[in-house]
């Protein structure tokens, strides 16, 4: 099993909706990363935050998108406005410092907008 | 920029005999580190191999990787096929620069299917 938490399992949103996932790192580490990946398979790199703070993230999560760590915990990644184009796996991983180190993944929400 | 190339988007190989997945990479990381990762159908991506030492064999699951600076090259390998190796496997670089950030860098994946 994962010892990344993703939750809910499977999202469904109609287009313009607000959409929300969560991730629980695993304990103890500071680094938690969210990617999207659709049916090409790429994974696409969203942001990174390190010890809750955003360090980097795309275009893309800065204009329609919310993300934060309020807690070593908990994170959230949320989409203020839904679109086609979002349905995707979203997939949270965490590692104990940085990329430099091995990530775990979580099992993903898959979101469905339509 | 700094990339990583998996050539081929999709491996096909018979049961038994061995298999190799490509990963060449472009860095101007001073530090970095190699991961291969593998993702089995409806499951999250998970480890498979990491290595920062060049020339450096590295085995985990009947699986090897030797990380080869001279050639930027860090081949995935196995000897022997199974089944159950059917997946998707990325190759991945971690790189960093004194004083910034390490960065993760994904190749786009390449699918495993190994037949009867």
């Amino acid at each position: 099993d994962a010892a990344v938490t993703q939750k809910p399992r499977y999202l469904i949103k109609m287009k313009g909706q607000e959409a929300e996932m969560k991730c629980i790192p695993e304990k103890g580490h500071t680094a938690v990363f969210w990617y999207q990946q659709k049916q090409s398979k790429e994974l696409k790199f969203l942001i990174y935050f390190q010890n809750q703070q955003p360090l980097d993230q795309i275009d893309m999560v800065k204009e329609r998108f919310s993300a934060v760590c309020p807690s070593s915990s908990l994170c959230s990644l949320g989409i203020r406005t839904c679109e086609a184009e979002d349905s995707a796996l979203y997939l949270c991983s965490s590692s104990q410092f940085n990329s430099a180190e091995t990530l775990y993944f979580g099992s993903g929400t898959r979101l469905t907008v339509l | 920029g700094d990339s990583v190339t998996q050539t081929e988007g999709l491996v096909t190989v018979t049961e038994g005999l061995p298999v190799k997945l490509n990963c060449t990479y472009q860095t101007t990381y001073l530090t970095i580190a190699f991961f291969w990762y593998v993702q089995y159908l409806n499951e999250a991506p998970q480890v498979l191999l990491k290595s920062s030492t060049d020339n450096k064999r590295t085995e985990h699951q009947g699986f090897h990787a030797t990380l080869h600076k001279s050639s930027s090259s860090f081949h995935l390998q196995k000897s022997s096929a199974q089944l159950s190796d059917s997946a998707l496997y990325y190759c991945a670089l971690s790189g960093s620069n004194v004083g910034d950030n390490s960065k993760l860098i994904w190749g786009l994946g390449t699918s495993l299917v190994v037949n009867p």
